[in-house]
């Protein structure tokens, strides 16, 4: 019974190709966000949407772009991919917007070739 | 400077030793603060979070929050093989900030 769920586990793609990651809680929570981990485990807040809207956008290229259909998906869509992308992209959602507890999706291992 | 900074590893400590992590922030608005523990190849999980001065204990482990030194740590007593993992230190102030984690080994 997964909480925070990703799609796909792993990525592997050519520069230039444009991908998308997709990611569903059923925790019923209100916040969603999307973080980067690159290889040195450094995890950085990329995007946070609170029930459809988006309330934290960091300095991410405008290659990426996300899309929360309703407040239990938020899916990650990226453009004309570079070598740098390469990392794990990690799902997460909180109850609510604040200081909270943070459930992680499994993640998705992305490989730009 | 960094927002957040974590004694920079790795660990390594014997079993049944007390393992201490450390983390420091900048952000002296900060408010809340949480250890996640993430074992290689999986997603970060929240081992505790801590909001006032002083120490929180949950079993094995014990945070200490000090807002004047901007300093906060995780103890892990009697540690176990199965402890052996990376330790993210996340503040909030507006958003979450982690630090780059310490990986700790505890060798039996």
């Amino acid at each position: 019974d997964t909480a925070v769920s990703q799609t796909p586990k792993y990525l592997v793609t050519q520069m230039g190709n444009d991908k998308s990651i997709k990611c569903e809680q059923n925790l019923g929570h209100d916040t969603m966000y999307w973080y980067k981990q690159d290889s040195k485990k450094f995890l950085k807040i990329m995007f946070s949407y609170n029930n459809k809207e988006l309330i934290i956008n960091e300095t991410v290229p405008n290659r990426f772009s996300p899309k929360s259909p309703d407040k239990a998906h938020l899916n990650l869509h990226i453009n004309s991919l570079e070598l740098g992308d390469s990392a794990v992209y990690f799902c997460a959602s909180s109850q609510v917007t604040g200081p909270d507890t943070q459930y992680f999706g499994p993640g998705t291992r992305l490989t730009v070739l | 400077q960094k927002e957040v900074e974590q004694n920079s590893g790795p660990l390594s400590v014997p079993e049944g030793a007390i393992a201490s992590l450390n983390c420091t922030y900048s952000d002296r608005g900060s408010q809340s603060f949480f250890w996640y523990r993430q074992y290689s190849g999986k997603s970060p999980e929240l081992i505790m979070f801590i909001y006032s001065n002083g120490d929180k204990e949950d079993g094995r482990f014990t945070a200490q929050l000090n807002k004047a030194s901007q300093y906060v740590s995780l103890l892990i007593r009697d540690s176990q093989p199965s402890d052996s993992a990376t330790y993210l230190c996340a503040v909030w102030a507006g958003k979450s900030t982690f630090g780059d984690g310490t990986t700790l080994t505890v060798k039996p």
